[in-house]
């Protein structure tokens, strides 16, 4: 039962331009999401979050967007930069329970 | 160091014996976590300890997975009669405050000939 889901495995993008990963959740009590950025042979870095009572959060170049009604995600990349290129996941936790719920990634190539 | 510390960062066994995977958490993280990535996979939550609490075991797969924090602090997952789709990167993870802000070690890459 997958709760979280990233329907993309990878995504490819020039360098400058928007990247957009999306991220899908079925279980209604997820309040909080996350986007964590993979280098390989590294752990997942925390990148930006938010919670469920916003719509939308900025930090630099990455924007985090939330749908609830359509338990929805989005990260946005603006500009694109080659060093982006990683794997992004999705995640989220519920009611403050602070089990993290991940999605199956994806992977993001930036082409100079 | 200041961040989660893992070993071994690789470990290669036979089918049938068992590994300990040992996780250091940043110093003052209440909670930990184990994950595991197999090849071409997401991170699959294996278990969760949070301070005192009890232990959520839910993602643990079989009987043959097990875990302990001990002192609040370092944490060991031991796998017992490995079998070869065992074969993952073991991720630990800690996190203190903010909700989900986990902070990962690097992981230890296990391979089950």
């Amino acid at each position: 039962d997958q709760q979280v889901k990233q329907n993309s495995p990878s995504l490819s993008v020039q360098e400058g331009r928007i990247s957009i990963l999306n991220c899908d959740y079925t279980n209604s009590m997820f309040d909080y999401f996350l986007w964590y950025k993979k280098y390989p042979a590294e752990g997942p870095t925390f990148l930006i979050s938010i919670s469920s009572i916003k719509d939308k959060n900025e930090d630099g170049r990455f924007t985090v967007f939330l749908n609830k009604s359509a338990k929805h995600l989005s990260l946005h990349i603006v500009p694109s930069q080659p060093g982006d290129s990683a794997v992004y996941f999705c995640a989220a936790i519920s009611g403050g329970y602070q089990k993290v719920t991940f999605g199956t990634g994806t992977k993001l190539q930036v082409i100079p | 160091g200041a961040g989660v510390s893992q070993s071994p960062s690789n470990k290669v066994t036979e089918k049938g014996k068992d590994v300990e995977l040992r996780c250091d958490p940043i110093s003052g993280h209440t909670a930990l976590y184990w994950y595991r990535q197999s090849l071409g996979q997401g991170l699959e939550f294996l278990i969760y300890f949070q301070g005192n609490s009890a232990p959520d075991k839910s993602g643990l797969p079989s009987d043959r997975f097990s875990a302990e924090r001990t002192g609040g602090s370092v944490s060991t997952l031991t796998i017992q009669r490995t079998q070869q789709e065992d074969s993952a990167v073991y991720l630990c993870a800690s996190s203190f405050q903010s909700p989900g802000e986990l902070f990962f070690g690097e992981g230890s890459r296990l391979t089950v000939l």
